[in-house]
């Protein structure tokens, strides 16, 4: 069945310092990927998305770039803030079956002034 | 512009209980979610609905039943509640023909004793 796979952290980085956080996938067909955050005590919200191979989201100063011969939608970002604080979730839609959206495990991410 | 609202916030049960989270959204949305998210496994879908009328299993749905009242409303219940229940609760709804992002509301935390 369909997987997202990701770093689990925590991870804790200075302030202005480059972010990663890596994201791999499994899924039949062509799917649809995302990047949520959930800042603390709230509910989940869209980052960005990428709908097809090699497409760019953005927001915020993050981006990710589908890719599909590795199976992959990491998140970057080159200046992080301490506002960035939050737990990061890719997720994957399929085409096929719009309905079910899989969440991998979440990474958590602490900046320090 | 209420987006995703669910009640209530905070819940606390004993073993055997039953319960009903409410869950309604304003935004004319076909599809709507239940997840449960728990320290280290992110988000789990419990069940979900694609349309009015219309329910289908995640991959924990053990334990709960839901219900689509209308296109609005999507309540998910407790009948006997155990301890492993214990956990944060989000709704979300998507709009399939839209951007196909998921909205969500700000969780219930819900304590089994």
């Amino acid at each position: 069945g369909n997987s997202v796979t990701q770093m689990e952290g925590p991870v804790t980085l200075s302030e202005e310092a480059f972010l990663t956080i890596n994201c791999t996938y499994t899924a039949t067909g062509y799917p649809s990927l995302f990047w949520y955050v959930q800042y603390p005590g709230e509910g989940l919200q869209l980052l960005l998305k990428a709908t097809k191979a090699d497409d760019k989201g953005s927001n915020k100063g993050f981006e990710a770039t589908y890719r599909k011969e590795t199976t992959s939608f990491h998140l970057e970002k080159g200046s992080v803030q301490v506002s960035d604080s939050a737990v990061y979730f890719c997720a994957l839609s399929e085409k096929t079956s719009y309905d079910k959206v899989i969440f991998g495990p979440g990474t958590s991410l602490s900046v320090i002034p | 512009n209420a987006g995703v609202t669910q009640t209530p916030k905070f819940q606390v049960l004993k073993t055997g209980q039953s319960m009903t989270l409410q869950c309604a959204q304003d935004m004319n949305h076909n599809s709507m979610y239940w997840y449960r998210q728990d320290p280290g496994m992110g988000l789990r879908l419990i069940y979900y609905s694609a349309s009015e009328g219309t329910t289908d299993k995640g991959e924990v749905p053990n334990g709960y039943n839901v219900s689509r009242l209308n296109k609005r409303e999507f309540s998910l219940r407790l009948e006997s509640a155990a301890p492993s229940q214990t956990s944060v609760y989000f709704c979300a709804s998507r709009d399939r023909a839209g951007a196909n992002v998921l909205t969500f509301g700000a969780g219930s935390r819900l304590t089994v004793l």
